[in-house]
């Protein structure tokens, strides 16, 4: 069965300090992948997606993350963060073919603090 | 804009209680699901369906059943709720894989239902 794997549950960083949030999965065809984040009281949105192409993609609010195929894996970065990117991460994973859902990761909680 | 909207933001139910949670699109998007939330776990998959009438089975199903009778609307049942069926819960809904071409299929996400059973 495919899954997702975020290897952090809870990181606490300094403002201005640089953020990678590791996320590898398990299926080996082609995929679909996302960063979706949770901001205290908010809906789910999402941040960022790779379907194909570069595999250095840019998000929203400065994110960026990076498909590395041999590894599995699409961390999420950025290289300063702020305050208020306090809040919950997950990567998701689809397979390229057909209606198949999202499998998500057990997501990452990030405190910023001042 | 897609919206998707739940029919409350917090529900308060007694064990036993049959309930039902509503979920509703507005982008004509032909596939829906249902998610639980809890601290840890991250994002179940409950049901989801890819049209009208149609459903399948997620993840964790038990306890659950689903209705779509209208595109836009995917409801959620809890038969008997339990104690532990206290969660959050979250519908999102996404174009079909053929009408999305090669884009990603990005999923949308309603504001979530906390419900809280007693």
């Amino acid at each position: 069965a495919q899954s997702v794997s975020q290897h952090n549950h809870h990181v606490i960083l300094s403002e201005a300090a640089s953020l990678e949030l590791g996320c590898n999965y398990s299926y080996g065809g082609t995929v679909n992948l996302f960063w979706y984040v949770q901001y205290p009281g908010q809906h789910l949105q999402l941040l960022l997606k790779y379907f194909s192409g570069d595999p250095l993609v840019k998000g929203i609010k400065g994110f960026e993350a990076e498909f590395i195929k041999s590894k599995f894996s699409f961390n999420l970065r950025k290289p300063s963060v702020q305050w208020s990117d306090t809040a919950e991460y997950f990567c998701a994973v689809m397979r390229n073919s057909g209606n198949t859902p999202l499998v998500f990761g057990k997501g990452t909680r990030l405190s910023v603090i001042a | 804009d897609v919206k998707v909207t739940q029919s409350s933001r917090y529900l308060v139910k007694r064990t036993g209680e049959k309930v039902f949670l509503e979920c509703v699109q507005d982008m004509d998007h032909e596939n829906m699901f249902w998610y639980r939330q809890d601290p840890g776990l991250g994002l179940r998959l409950i049901y989801f369906s890819y049209d009208v009438k149609m459903k399948e089975k997620g993840d964790i199903p038990e306890g659950y059943s689903v209705s779509r009778e209208k595109k836009e609307r995917f409801s959620l049942i809890l038969e008997s709720a339990s104690t532990n069926q206290t969660s959050m819960y979250l519908c999102a809904s996404s174009l079909r894989s053929i009408r999305r071409g090669l884009a990603g299929a990005e999923q949308f996400f309603g504001p979530g239902t906390r419900l809280t059973v007693l």
